[in-house]
C-alpha cells in the first residue's frame, strides 16, 4: 500500500528557508488523480493546511502562507517537496505530507518536527 | 475563508457511553467536502469520515457522521478505550482546505 515519508533538516535558523521532501512508496505518485498536500501542526495546537500539488505541477496554497510557500513535484523520484522562506519561530511545527482523496486526506506521513531557532 | 468551530472543546465521557461532537462552519459547506479525523498523541491524524457520512476504510461502524450546510456531527455510538483522542473536522472549498480547532475526548 502507498506510504509517505517526510525528510529534511530538523533545525532551521530564523530568516532562512525550510525545505522538506515527501517520498511516496508502494505506488506511483503519478497514478490516479491525486493531489498531494503539506500540513503542519505546532506543538499542542491544531492542524494547518499549507498547500497542495497535482502531478501536472498545478498548485494551491493557503493564502496566509502563499507569499512564502513553494511546493514542487519530481515524478521521476516519486517525491514532492515544500519550501517555506523567511521562517520565524512561529513556523516551528510538526510537518506532515498527505495524499488528497475525495476532498480529504486519506494517507499521511508520520510527520517530521522542524524547529526554527 | 471558511472557519470551522468545533464544540465542545473537551468532552469527558466513560467507555460505553455515546459521544456527540459538533463542527459548525462559518458558511455553507458541501457535504461532499466535509471530513473527520482522529489523532492520538505522537501520531498522524487518521481519516475517519469523508463526504460528511462515509466511513473510511477499516473504520468501525460505531463511528458515524451526519449533517449538512453549516452543521455537522461526528457520533461514536459506544466508546471504546482506544477512542479517547483528539478529533478534527476539515472542509474543502475554493481550492482551500481548513480544519477545526479540535475536540479532546477524554476519559471521565
Amino acid at each position: 500500500q502507498v506510504q509517505l515519508q517526510e525528510s529534511g533538516p530538523g533545525l532551521v535558523k530564523p530568516s532562512q528557508t525550510l525545505s522538506l521532501t515527501c517520498t511516496v512508496s508502494g505506488g506511483s505518485i503519478s497514478s490516479g488523480s491525486y493531489y498531494w498536500s503539506w500540513i503542519r501542526q505546532p506543538a499542542g495546537k491544531g492542524l494547518e493546511w499549507i498547500g497542495r500539488i497535482y502531478t501536472s505541477g498545478s498548485t494551491n496554497y493557503n493564502p496566509s502562507l502563499k507569499s512564502r510557500v513553494t511546493i514542487s513535484v519530481d515524478t521521476s523520484e516519486n517525491q514532492f517537496s515544500l519550501k517555506l522562506s523567511s521562517v520565524t519561530v512561529a513556523d516551528t511545527a510538526v510537518y506532515y505530507c498527505a495524499r488528497n482523496w475525495n476532498y480529504a486526506f486519506d494517507i499521511w506521513g508520520q510527520g517530521t518536527m522542524v524547529t526554527v531557532s | 475563508e471558511v472557519v470551522l468551530t468545533q464544540s465542545p472543546g473537551t468532552l469527558s465521557l466513560s467507555p460505553g457511553e455515546r459521544a456527540t461532537l459538533s463542527c459548525r462552519a462559518s458558511q455553507s459547506v458541501s457535504s461532499s467536502y466535509l471530513a473527520w479525523y482522529q489523532q492520538k498523541p505522537g501520531q498522524a491524524p487518521r481519516l475517519l469520515i469523508y463526504g460528511a457520512s462515509s466511513r473510511a476504510t477499516g473504520i468501525p461502524d460505531r463511528f458515524s457522521g451526519s449533517g449538512s450546510g453549516t452543521d455537522f456531527t461526528l457520533t461514536i455510538s459506544r466508546l471504546e478505550p482506544e477512542d479517547f483522542a483528539m478529533y478534527y473536522c476539515q472542509q474543502f472549498g475554493s481550492s482551500q482546505y481548513s480544519f477545526g480547532q479540535g475536540t479532546k475526548l477524554e476519559i471521565k
